[in-house]
């Protein structure tokens, strides 16, 4: 079956630890994203790509780093400059930008 | 900003009343829209989109939303709810912004249907 894998599904951090969110798709898709979740907040865009090598700064980048060596990989690292790092981390692709969203299970982040 | 508002953060039903979930939008060009859901330990996923055409949507399980372009809504709409639509629902709505689309969310909605 087609799909995205977040992994882990649970992460605790340390503090002045960075770590490092994996997102895989076997979909095919050129966009990838990454979105923070919080209560009552909606999904807040971390960073997103439209294809392999490139990708630019969403809405709440600051402390976060992506990279997009593959098509089918877009890990994310929370580095110790995010102060609040505690949170729901969603992984999405898309066909393209303006296309319909699929979503991965989520990891949860939280910190020791 | 551009912002997406659903108006309701939590919503309680009983089985087979009628749902309407509110979602209204502050861009004024062109729009794609979206309703995703999220069932209890489920990932996110589409329940119906609107690109363009016929401005009444039918989405899965029995969903409809209607896109009025001049008060800038997308409401969310089932005649007759089940207790297994207890779910988030999270309208977003996507726009050209310097030759990228950016999709914007609301805030999501809970909806809890007494059995």
């Amino acid at each position: 079956d087609g799909g995205i894998t977040q992994s882990p599904k649970y992460l605790f951090r340390k503090e002045g630890q960075n770590v490092t969110l994996s997102c895989e798709q076997n979909l095919n898709h050129d966009a990838m994203y990454w979105y923070r979740q919080d209560p009552g907040q909606g999904l807040r865009l971390i960073y997103y790509s439209q294809i392999v090598n490139d990708f630019q700064k969403g809405d709440i980048a600051e402390g976060y780093s992506v990279s997009r060596e593959k098509k089918e990989s877009f890990p994310l690292t929370v580095t110790s400059a995010q102060k609040n790092p505690t949170a729901f981390y969603l992984c999405a692709s898309s066909r393209r930008t303006n296309q319909p969203q699929h979503f991965g299970d989520g990891t949860r982040l939280s910190i020791l | 900003a551009q912002s997406v508002s659903q108006h309701n953060h939590h919503v309680i039903l009983s089985e087979a009343a009628s749902l309407e979930l509110g979602c209204n939008y502050s861009y004024g060009g062109t729009v794609n829209l979206f309703w995703y859901v999220q069932y209890p330990g489920q990932h996110l996923q589409l329940l119906l989109k609107y690109f363009s055409g016929d401005p009444l949507v039918k989405g899965i399980k029995g969903f409809e939303a209607e896109f009025i372009k001049s008060k800038f809504s997308f409401n969310l709409r089932k005649p007759s709810v089940q207790w297994s639509d207890t779910a988030e629902y999270f309208c977003a709505v996507s726009h050209l912004r310097d030759s990228n689309y950016q999709l914007i969310w609301g805030a999501g909605t809970k909806l809890i249907i007494k059995p």
